[in-house]
């Protein structure tokens, strides 16, 4: 079966622009979570998307958006960027079922550069 | 909220068994996740603990203990393959939410 699937792979973003990640889960998933990864932070929880409803949220600014779609396609959006965006995005997919982990599968992210 | 400590690095020669601990303060807490990712991959994920005790899968195992708040992923008959970086988690009871521990990178040398 197809993996998740982002794109694009690498972004390179001046400060003040705003930038739009997609996140395409596995066929039949439909919970897809974001994480921002970077060298400091390690692995952080943006947000989680549940058929189209975001089930849950990080501790990141406003700036951070996200949305999911009927097919279970993800969105995020960064706006108004900064230097500190600078990070690998990582999505992850899952059947949705609430507590255990039954094992998310990860996308191989964007890395998103901010110059 | 939620906290998982691990080992920053870990270093060990082929063939030899890694140990690696996490320790972690939770509220509402459901079980421990392992997930390795090798640099410039994704992370992939390896084991679940929802109950005490050893979960084995291959040359990996995982065990947990709720008492002492306490997991570890031991890593038998190392290969150069799994250098890399491992990565405790928790899922929260609502909803699919990671909290991951800072990662233990593990370089394995000949």
């Amino acid at each position: 079966k197809a993996g998740v699937t982002q794109t694009p792979r690498y972004l390179i973003k001046t400060r003040g622009q705003q930038v739009t990640l997609s996140c395409s889960p596995i066929s039949g998933h439909r919970s897809v979570s974001w994480y921002q990864q970077t060298p400091g932070q390690g692995l952080q929880f943006l947000f989680e998307y549940f058929s189209e409803t975001q089930r849950n949220k990080g501790n990141f600014p406003g700036r951070f958006s996200g949305r999911q779609f009927s097919n279970s396609r993800s969105e995020m959006n960064v706006s108004t960027l900064e230097l500190g965006d600078s990070a690998l995005y990582l999505c992850a997919s899952s059947l949705g079922w609430t507590g255990d982990d039954y094992g998310y599968t990860f996308g191989s992210g964007t890395r998103l550069t901010v110059v | 909220g939620q906290s998982l400590e691990q080992p920053s690095e870990v270093t060990a020669v082929e063939g030899a068994i890694v140990q690696i601990n996490c320790t972690y303060q939770t509220s509402g807490f459901y079980g421990l996740s392992w997930y390795q990712q090798h640099d410039g991959g994704a992370p992939t994920f390896l084991s679940y603990n929802a109950l005490d005790g050893l979960e084995e899968t291959g040359r990996f195992s995982s065990f947990l203990s709720r008492s002492d708040s306490y997991g570890y992923l031991l890593l038998q008959e190392l290969q150069m393959k799994d250098s890399a970086s491992y990565f405790c988690a928790s899922p929260k009871a609502a909803g699919n939410k990671l909290t991951f521990g800072g990662g233990t990178r593990v370089l394995v040398k000949p």
